[in-house]
């Protein structure tokens, strides 16, 4: 059982766009914005896409934008394009002694 | 450009203890601006930090809970690298297992650049 919640799975099609919910608790998501958001393609290591919540590395599309309202951040992802289509971790920073919690991940189909 | 390459062995006897080793290129282990961690992923435990080792005038490790008092993270200098050494292992500790550069924003927790992944098995 994943520290932060995540929907197991969203979908949309090419052009649309699609957010991805991760709730926590006030001791991490709620609590800090070091909320950070990765891509996973089968196969291959996890990519930094958010990190602090809103904050795109250099070289990550602006179609990805990040949020938090309260114990809930969400990955918004605009333009939906099929190189999307991937897996997606959220993590935040947690005051329990862990230092990092990660959410179960949500599979995005491009339909 | 920074790149970590990791290497170790991908099967471990129970009880034993698994080691793991990432080079690191482009960057150094003692940078006083990023941190150098372990990762595992597997499909009952999904992605889980596990711990990490940083300089900051001096060395400082941090572990994760679940594994604290089994892990040990140390930094080499003289070989541009760090080690994973995880001891007692269980079938439970099978996992895809990777190193990373704690490398953006204020707590270093954002993880900017990846190793290719290690597979290790836990099994007789």
């Amino acid at each position: 059982q994943s520290a932060l919640t995540q929907p197991a799975s969203v979908s949309g099609s090419p052009g649309q766009s699609i957010a991805i919910s991760c709730t926590g608790t006030s001791s991490d998501v709620g609590g800090y914005n070091y909320v950070s958001w990765y891509q996973q393609h089968p196969g291959k290591a996890p990519k930094l896409m958010i990190y602090e919540v809103s904050n795109r590395p250099s070289g990550v599309s602006n179609r990805f934008s990040g949020s938090k309202s309260g114990n809930t951040a969400s990955l918004t992802i605009s333009g939906l394009q099929a190189e999307d289509e991937a897996d997606y971790y959220c993590t935040s920073y947690t005051s329990s002694s862990t230092l990092v919690v990660f959410g179960g991940g949500t599979k995005l189909t491009v339909l | 450009q920074v790149q970590l390459q990791q290497s170790g062995p991908g099967l471990v006897k129970p009880s034993h203890t698994l080691s793991l080793t990432c080079a690191i290129s482009g960057d150094s282990v003692s940078s006083n601006t990023v941190t150098w961690n372990w990762l595992r992923q597997s499909p009952s435990r999904g992605l889980e930090w596990l711990g990490r080792t940083y300089y900051r005038s001096k060395w400082f490790n941090e572990y994760a809970v679940s594994v604290k008092g089994r892990i040990t993270i140390n930094p080499d200098t003289s070989k541009k690298q760090f080690s994973l050494q995880l001891n007692s292992v269980t079938p439970e500790d099978t996992a895809l297992y990777y190193c990373a550069r704690g490398g953006i924003g204020s707590h270093k927790i954002a993880f900017d650049y990846w190793g290719q992944g290690t597979l290790v098995s836990v099994s007789s």
